[in-house]
């Protein structure tokens, strides 16, 4: 079946401009997951999505991200006012319920200019 | 809060050696963990997950193992081949939240 899709797959934006990630996880996988994977560190937790709960935003770094997620499938996630350290590959993950097995698309690489 | 390491940071070894990753936790109050495999410029691929219930799990030529009350998990691969070069992490769900902690992983080199 299909897995976690993303996209972009790259995206290259100007300092100060605003982008939208987008991820389509798993059919009926009810939690959502976004991370940040800077070169050479680990993953960074951003923020998590289960069902119709309130979203999990505790990583978000700074109130220029933000993300959501439609009718408890597809999400985006959106960087306004891009800065250079913001370049990074962000992840998005699914799975069937909080505590089962994470399932990872092929990630978004941003570059800021 | 929970410390995920991961021991060694990097591994080059010939190939059809017997291999063995090390994750320990800090916290032993866990829901499960679980192994994954990241290729370069990829993103990450699901080896195996260990419910707290459970002390092994087995996929092929790999078996994790965990060991709740040393906060420790072991990802065993055996026969190792150059395919099997990549980054492995593990991550840790614990302590009342759904969202994991990562290590840092482990860099394996598998060389003809």
């Amino acid at each position: 079946g299909a897995g976690v899709s993303q996209s972009p797959s790259n995206k290259v934006t100007e300092k100060g401009k605003d982008v939208e990630l987008r991820c389509d996880p798993i059919s009926g996988h009810t939690a959502l997951y976004w991370y940040r994977q800077s070169l050479g560190q680990g993953l960074e937790f951003l923020i998590y999505f289960q069902g119709n709960s309130a979203p999990d935003k505790s990583g978000l770094p700074s109130d220029r991200f933000s993300a959501e997620r439609t009718g408890g499938s597809v999400s985006t996630l959106t960087i306004q006012r891009t800065q250079q350290e913001d370049s990074a590959v962000y992840l998005c993950a699914s799975s069937l319920v909080g505590d089962s097995e994470q399932y990872f698309g092929p990630g978004t690489r941003l570059t800021v200019t | 809060k929970q410390e995920v390491t991961q021991i060694p940071a990097a591994l080059s070894v010939p190939e059809g050696e017997n291999l063995v990753l090390n994750c320990s936790f800090t916290d032993s109050a866990i829901y499960n963990l679980q192994w994954f495999r990241q290729d370069p410029g990829k993103g990450l691929t699901s080896l195996l997950l260990i419910q707290s219930s459970q002390r092994e799990q087995t996929s092929g030529r790999l078996n994790a193992s965990l060991d709740k009350s040393s906060g420790r998990s072991t990802l065993y691969i055996a026969a190792s081949q150059p395919g099997d070069s990549a980054t492995y992490l593990c991550a840790v769900r614990s302590g009342g939240s759904y969202i994991p902690t990562f290590g840092r992983g482990t860099s394996l080199i598998v060389h003809p």
